[in-house]
């Protein structure tokens, strides 16, 4: 399979815990988006990369939250001292031409 | 800035009957148009795409859509569902250019038997 892949699919913390997640790209694609689902919504612009360039950051990325992309490749999601409104599904995405690939998502749930 | 409305939550139909999804959208300059596809607990797939050319675009599953630009609408479109069609749908878009996408809130498609 060479889609686009997520892990953990699924994690439930404590508040006030840290919380790390990894997406790996298709291989070939320069450009990786994250965004955040929350229940009944639609997904929400977190954050993109041209390679190992983090290229916009949405006013939605507060100062817990930390992505990286080194190397160009694999990405990383980090939420520090999470809170109870954190609880969404995290998409990635990597883009091809001009439409992106999304993977399955990692659900956070807070507690 | 870009948004986008879908004006059904939800749309209920009977199997094998024809459906339509309505997505507009709010832009000042010109636009790529996405409509994808969410199963319960996955990611997203690409139904199909508007980048330009052909106002009409086919997709997967036998979805099709119609960009309107003096409507500036992208509405989805399927002559006869079925039950694996059940799903919620979200229409996006994407400044040419600048290529993160908006979405809309999504539609959730019910087919009954």
């Amino acid at each position: 399979d060479t889609g686009v892949s997520q892990n953990p699919r699924h994690k439930i913390t404590k508040r006030g815990q840290n919380v790390t997640f990894r997406c790996d790209p298709i291989s070939e694609h320069n450009r990786l988006y994250w965004y955040r689902q929350t229940l009944g919504q639609g997904p929400e612009f977190l954050t993109y990369f041209q390679n190992e360039a983090q290229l916009e950051k949405s006013r939605l990325l507060s100062d817990r939250f930390s992505a990286e992309r080194p190397k160009g490749s694999f990405s990383t999601l980090e939420i520090q001292r999470t809170e109870q409104g954190d609880s969404a599904m995290y998409l990635c995405a990597s883009q091809g031409a001009y439409e992106q690939y999304f993977g399955p998502g990692t659900r956070l749930t807070v507690t | 800035a870009q948004s986008v409305t879908q004006l059904d939550s939800q749309v209920p139909v009977f199997e094998e009957a024809p459906v339509e999804l309505r997505c507009n959208y709010s832009s000042s300059v010109s636009v790529y148009l996405f409509w994808y596809v969410q199963y319960p607990n996955q990611g997203l797939q690409l139904l199909l795409k508007y980048l330009s050319g052909s106002t009409l675009v086919k997709g997967i599953n036998g979805f099709e859509a119609e960009f309107n630009k003096s409507q500036t609408s992208f509405h989805l479109r399927k002559p006869s569902v079925h039950i694996s069609d059940t799903a919620e749908y979200f229409c996006a878009v994407s400044v040419r250019g600048a290529q993160k996408l908006v979405f809309g809130q999504g539609t959730r498609l019910t087919i009954n038997p």
